[in-house]
């Protein structure tokens, strides 16, 4: 079975600093990698999604993910953060066949200080 | 992109009681959803897997005839918890893959907090 790990449970960032959410995965297999975002009282949004071809990945709201796959890792990136970007981040993934069902990582809380 | 519905967003009942939760695709058709569980500042546990006229797949650990899954429709799903307790408070969430998005993209729904007293 995947199992999916993010090392950083709670990010305290300024506006305009740079950030970068670790996203870590173990699966033997060729699997698809998500970012979700959930906003305070919001539903889960989809962030951006790698399924094949150019490892880095362009998401909504200025966010991109790297899939390094020698380091089974997905980490997920933003130049510049808003006050706005505060939320939990969370990285899943699903192996390439069967029923696909996503397996989450325990999330990131990302809090961005104006 | 795709919405997915759910209702009640709130429910609070007794103790002993059953409670109806209902996923639903508004704009296109799901053959398969999914049930989560979220607890407080914790992540997504996958409950099961539900699949439009045929028996669900629960996860392990997760006891099927406490959690009822119905896929009657390609645009509904629910979700009865039945006998509830305490210690089913929780927050459930579903999700609807999208086969026009591809099969890995999957929608999610508001949720649903369950309160049981």
């Amino acid at each position: 079975a995947q199992s999916v790990s993010q090392h950083n449970h709670h990010v305290i960032l300024s506006e305009a600093a740079s950030l970068e959410l670790g996203c870590n995965y173990s699966y033997g297999g060729t699997v698809n990698l998500f970012w979700y975002v959930q906003y305070p009282g919001q539903h889960l949004q989809l962030l951006l999604k790698y399924f094949s071809g150019d490892p880095l990945v362009k998401g909504i709201k200025g966010f991109e993910a790297e899939f390094i796959k020698s380091k089974f890792s997905f980490n997920l990136r933003k130049p510049s953060v808003q006050w706005s970007d505060t939320a939990e981040y969370f990285c899943a993934v699903t192996p390439d066949t069967g029923r696909r069902a996503l397996t989450f990582g325990s999330g990131t809380r990302l809090q961005v200080q104006p | 992109g795709a919405v997915v519905s759910q209702h009640p967003s709130r429910v609070i009942c007794k103790s002993g009681t059953s409670v109806k939760i209902e996923c639903r695709s508004l704009d296109f058709q799901a053959t398969t959803m999914f049930w989560y569980r979220q607890f407080p500042k914790q992540s997504l546990m996958l409950m099961a897997t539900s699949n439009e006229g045929s028996k669900a797949t629960y996860e392990q650990g997760v006891e099927k005839d406490k959690f009822l899954i119905n896929h009657a429709s390609l645009t509904l799903s629910t979700l009865t918890v039945t006998s509830a307790h305490p210690e089913d408070s929780s927050f459930y969430i579903c999700s609807a893959r999208d086969p026009g998005q591809g099969q890995e993209t999957q929608y999610f729904g508001p949720g649903t907090r369950l309160l049981v007293l």
